[in-house]
């Protein structure tokens, strides 16, 4: 079946504009996770949802990041005031349900702040 | 905090040669250990896990041994090929809460040669 989708796979933008990451999970996972992968290292937790809600957004940097799933299923990552510092590969994770699950992750989007 | 800490790369090797990638982990709970592939131009995939200590977790002749006593968790293959060249993460998950999330190291890539 279909695995986690991004979109876009690429996004350039200004520094201070606002941009918006889709994840699309796997059909049925109740569990979507996203990370953030910076040049040369591994990928980041940021923000963990089980269904609509967010159980844990420990990682998210600042208050410029912000991310929904508000029917339990596709998930947006909306982050504010960009900044170069923001550059860097979103990806996104999601699993059956949660303790001990496999996450599957997503192709990520690129995205560079000029 | 929980951490993770592989070898530095590229690890250059000829086809057929073996391999090893070192793991060590650090973590406040019992872990499960995790070795994640990302082939060039491609999302994060999983290539092996271990859930307890003295397991050994394995998938296209790749092996992993959760050592506990040591905090280590290896990535070998008895033969490599130029198909296998790709950046490996470590990582490792703690249950917490009724979830766990990836604490992932910096990946090591590999690059085989024919």
């Amino acid at each position: 079946g279909a695995g986690v989708s991004q979109t876009p796979s690429n996004k350039v933008t200004e520094k201070g504009k606002y941009v918006e990451l889709r994840c699309d999970p796997i059909s049925g996972h109740t569990a979507l996770y996203w990370y953030r992968q910076s040049l040369g290292q591994g990928p980041e937790f940021l923000i963990y949802f089980q269904g609509t809600g967010a159980a844990d957004d420990s990682g998210l940097p600042n208050d410029r990041f912000f991310a929904v799933r508000p029917e339990g299923s596709v998930s947006t990552l909306k982050i504010q005031r960009t900044e170069r510092g923001d550059s860097a590969v979103y990806l996104c994770a999601s699993s059956l349900r949660v303790a001990g699950d496999t996450q599957y992750f997503g192709p990520g989007t690129r995205l560079t702040v000029l | 905090g929980d951490s993770v800490t592989q070898m530095e790369g590229p690890v250059t090797l000829s086809e057929e040669a073996f391999l090893t990638i070192n793991c060590t982990y650090t973590a406040t709970g019992y872990p499960s250990l995790f070795w994640y592939v990302q082939y060039p131009g491609e999302g994060l995939q999983l290539l092996l896990k271990a859930t307890k200590a003295d397991d050994k977790g394995s998938n296209k002749g790749f092996e992993a041994t959760y050592r506990k006593e040591t905090t280590s968790f290896h990535l070998e293959k008895g033969s490599v090929q130029v198909s296998d060249s790709a950046v490996y993460f470590c990582a490792l998950s703690v249950l917490n809460s009724g979830y766990s999330t990836l604490t992932f190291g910096k990946g090591t890539m590999l690059l085989v040669s024919p």
